[in-house]
């Protein structure tokens, strides 16, 4: 099955800077990934998203790469605000199984 | 229109006991998905519902945990002799169609479970 990995687990940046979440994963058969932002207490939200056709996907400040060949992701935050700290997660869903891989996880923090 | 709904919201329960958590997906959605999520832990993939197909139970992490839907709509996560690390958070997701090249999976509020 699919194997997700997600870094780093915590990041912490100052409000303005960038944010940048990676993930791998190990199924060359996967060709969705989305990212979700959990809030605390919250469900997960669909942030942005990208299929395997396209290497860059962007919405305002939010984008996604995404590296095929070296089986790798990421989520870029710019101009970052306090409302951005959430847990970030990265997934991967595989065309053999149609089911989504999540990542364990990334706990942002934008300082004021 | 009305999202993802769950129910309870909220339940405690004592050891050994059964528990059943419901899930209503958005209509039309014919792909249902539950999760799991521990305190501080990703989400956990526990089984999938795709139409009239048979559900990928892959996930489901013992003989305790079943779940069904009926008409291809409302879903139940039945937990038979729940025990303590069965606290949690249980997601329930539905999207479009789960085949593909993939569609967004709207999320449900969870129930969160606590076993006494």
């Amino acid at each position: 099955g699919e194997n997700v990995e997600q870094h780093p687990s915590t990041l912490s940046v100052q409000e303005g800077d960038s944010a940048v979440i990676k993930c791998t994963y190990s199924d060359s058969a996967s060709n969705y990934f989305p990212w979700y932002k959990q809030e605390l207490g919250k469900r997960p939200q669909l942030i942005i998203d990208i299929r395997s056709n396209v290497g860059e996907k962007k919405d305002q400040r939010i984008a996604v790469t995404l590296n095929k060949t070296a089986k790798h992701f990421s989520l870029h935050i710019t101009e970052t605000q306090p409302e951005d700290s959430a847990v970030y997660f990265c997934a991967a869903m595989s065309s053999n199984d149609y089911k989504l891989s999540f990542g364990a996880g990334t706990t942002v923090t934008v300082r004021a | 229109g009305a999202g993802v709904s769950q129910s309870p919201s909220n339940k405690v329960t004592e050891k050994g006991k059964d528990v059943e958590l419901r899930c209503d997906p958005i209509s039309g959605h014919t792909a249902l998905y539950w999760y799991r999520q521990s305190l501080g832990q990703g989400l956990e993939f526990l089984i999938y519902f795709q139409g009239n197909s048979a559900p990928d139970k892959s996930g489901l992490p013992s003989d305790r945990f079943s779940a069904e839907r009926t008409g291809g709509s409302v879903s139940t996560l039945t937990i038979q002799r729940t025990q303590q690390e069965d606290s949690a958070v249980y997601l329930c997701a539905s999207s479009l169609t789960g085949t593909g090249s993939g569609y967004e999976q709207y999320f449900g509020p969870g129930t969160r479970l606590t076993v006494t």
